[in-house]
């Protein structure tokens, strides 16, 4: 089945650095991804939605600035949490769906998530 | 407005057991999806199920079976002969089929202990 693969799976960082997280499809091509943030023992909450070649659509109260989205190609988008501090600690998951026709199904497919602590 | 509502959020059972999660959504939408996850300690979301708005007919998959009742606007799942292996947070999800099918709306999920 389709794969979809996120990059680092867990980051530790110092307050006031920017980390970038990557969102790839393996093996097919997604003009949209999703960017989700879970807080430890709560829902998963959409942040924004990654479209290739063009500006990221973001949540109401997500910050733009904070968490920069770049979808530069069909199989990979990423995140950047700037300046971090620590009440970003979380675990982002990124989602993206295959639109080929082959798997069109409405089927999501997840990454494994990164887990983001900041110090 | 669309919403899940997963009532219960931690349950208890010992292996073997049959277990039923609850999931109760919202939505004005007439056309849309409906999706199971299953979360285990390490992260990452398994696909479950998904099930389209036009579709009510129950499906079961080996020890997982899922009632769909748009009467009542639930989608329950239920796991006969629970194992260890089945503990994990559970999430119900929604989205409509128009939106590209990549906004989904979460529940709160639910914690599911299996203790041997």
């Amino acid at each position: 089945g389709a794969v979809v693969s996120q990059h680092p799976s867990w980051v530790i960082c110092k307050s006031g650095t920017s980390v970038k997280i990557e969102c790839r499809s393996l093996d097919f091509q997604a003009t949209t991804m999703f960017w989700y943030r879970q807080f430890p023992k709560q829902s998963l909450m959409l942040m924004a939605t990654s479209n290739e070649g063009s500006k990221a659509t973001y949540e109401q109260g997500v910050e733009k600035d904070k968490f920069l989205i770049n979808h530069a190609s069909l199989t990979l988008s990423t995140l950047t949490v700037t300046s971090a501090h620590p009440e970003d600690s979380s675990f982002y998951i990124c989602s993206a769906r295959d639109v080929s026709g082959r798997a069109d199904t409405g089927e999501l497919f997840f990454g494994e998530g990164s887990r983001l602590t900041v110090l | 407005a669309q919403k899940v509502t997963q009532a219960q959020t931690e349950i208890s059972v010992v292996e073997k057991e049959d277990v039923t999660l609850d999931c109760v959504y919202e939505t004005r939408d007439t056309t849309y999806y409906l999706f199971w996850y299953k979360q285990p300690p390490s992260g990452e979301l398994v696909f479950l199920i998904r099930r389209n708005s036009f579709d009510e007919q129950n499906e079961i998959s080996g020890r997982y079976s899922w009632n769909f009742q748009k009467s009542t606007s639930s989608f329950n799942f239920t796991i006969t002969a629970s194992q260890v292996v089945d503990s994990a947070v559970y999430f119900c999800a929604l989205t409509p089929i128009y939106n590209q099918g990549g906004k989904l709306i979460f529940g709160q999920g639910t914690e599911l202990s299996v203790k041997p």
